[in-house]
This record gives structure tokens, C-alpha cells and sequence, in this order.
């Protein structure tokens, strides 16, 4: 399995601009996770699905943050408009909805927006 | 306060030292319990999880003390290639399953 892909791994935008990050999930994974990554903050989560349903969306820190999930292989995360204070790394996680089950992180998005 | 509270690093440690990581959790139905490794620029990955009556896997042990709501996390004889942030996490399926990870503890060993 090639794991949790996400794309693209880098992006570059001026303020203002909408972004959008992609996530595939392991396949057969139920649960998906969209978690951002800051020094100052560490890592939050800001969503989490679970069988394409958003469960927990309240980390999502305000209005210009969306996410969808249509299908059991795709979610995104768009920022729509960005800031600079949206810089950060956000990375995708999926697994099974088990009790002590791991998630599986892909690469992450590294994002600045200037 | 945060829901997972962790010791604040940076820890640095000569090789072969013991060291000792420490985490608190404030939801008390909290049902799992792990240690993930993020290695620098990298995504987190899973440790080890950590069961009601310790567990340990080589060098590392897990611990977890439910009724303080407390994780700790043992490396003896660190080698250099434990240097990484740990970083302690809790899934709480009172709240739809949320995994909810800790600042993370920085641990850089020297030679």
C-alpha cells in the first residue's frame, strides 16, 4: 500500500489567494484526520471524519477554513482567502475506527502564503 | 488547559542515558493512549501504545496511571538515534473518536 498521500507537498501563495490540499486515505481506512502543524502550537487537529461524515470540526479555526470528504478516497482542505498566519504544515491521517488502532500520517502539506 | 499536557523540552542526554517523558491527559473517558516519533521535517509515527498494565517494547517502556491520567514514556540506553520530538497522544471516543496529541518533548542525544 502506498500509504496516505497527500499533494502537493509545497505550496507558495500570496494573501489572499484560495488554497486547496488534497488527502487519498489508506484504502479501507474509515477515519480521516486533518491536523496542522505549528511551532508555536504544535499539532492541532482541525477536523475528523469518519465514513466521509465530519464528526469534530470544531478545531477548524474559523470561516475561511473548509473540508470536504465525497468519497471514502479523497478529502480536501481549502483556505479560502489565505493569510500569512495560515503558514504552517498540515498533514492528513487515516485508520480504522478501532479502539488502540494507529493513524498513519502522509508526508504533509508545507504551506506559506505571503 | 490543554487536553494533553506534556514536559516542555528541549531534553539533551549523552548516550546510553535513561530518560523519562511524562504526559497528563484531562479527559477522564479517554480509552487509548500512544507514543508517536516525529523525526525532524517528517510526519509523526506511531511508538508504541500504551496499555492499562505497562508495556514494553526493547529499550522503551509505556506506563499509564488512569486514575492521575497520566503516561510516561522510558528509553534506557539511548542511542543517538533517538533524537526526535515524542509525542504523547489520546483518543477519546466520547468525543467521535478525536486523536488529540501533546506539544511533544524534544530529545537530542549527544555522543
Amino acid at each position: 500500500d502506498a500509504g496516505v498521500i497527500q499533494s502537493p507537498r509545497h505550496e507558495v501563495t500570496e494573501m489572499g489567494q484560495e488554497v486547496t490540499l488534497r488527502c487519498k486515505p489508506i484504502s479501507g481506512h474509515n477515519s480521516l484526520f486533518w491536523y496542522r502543524q505549528t511551532m508555536m502550537r504544535g499539532l492541532e487537529l482541525l477536523i475528523y471524519f469518519n465514513n466521509n461524515v465530519p464528526i469534530d470540526d470544531s478545531g477548524m479555526p474559523e470561516d475561511r477554513f473548509s473540508a470536504k470528504m465525497p468519497n471514502a478516497s479523497f478529502s480536501t482542505l481549502k483556505i479560502q482567502p489565505s493569510e500569512p498566519r495560515d503558514s504552517a504544515v498540515y498533514f492528513c491521517a487515516s485508520s480504522l475506527p478501532l479502539i488502540n488502532t494507529e493513524a498513519f500520517f502522509g508526508q504533509g502539506t508545507r504551506l506559506t502564503v505571503v | 488547559r490543554k487536553e494533553v499536557e506534556q514536559d516542555p523540552g528541549p531534553f539533551n542526554v549523552p548516550e546510553g542515558a535513561t530518560v523519562a517523558f511524562n504526559c497528563t491527559y484531562s479527559n477522564s473517558a479517554s480509552q487509548s493512549f500512544f507514543w508517536y516519533r516525529q523525526d525532524c521535517r517528517k510526519e509523526p509515527k506511531l511508538l508504541m501504545s500504551v496499555y492499562s498494565s505497562g508495556n514494553e517494547d526493547g529499550r522503551f517502556t509505556a506506563q499509564l496511571n488512569r486514575a492521575s491520567q497520566y503516561i510516561s514514556l522510558l528509553i534506557r540506553d539511548s542511542k543517538l538515534s533517538d533524537s526526535a520530538t515524542y509525542l504523547c497522544v489520546v483518543n477519546s471516543y466520547n468525543q467521535g473518536g478525536k486523536l488529540i496529541f501533546g506539544q511533544g518533548t524534544e530529545l537530542s542525544v549527544k555522543p
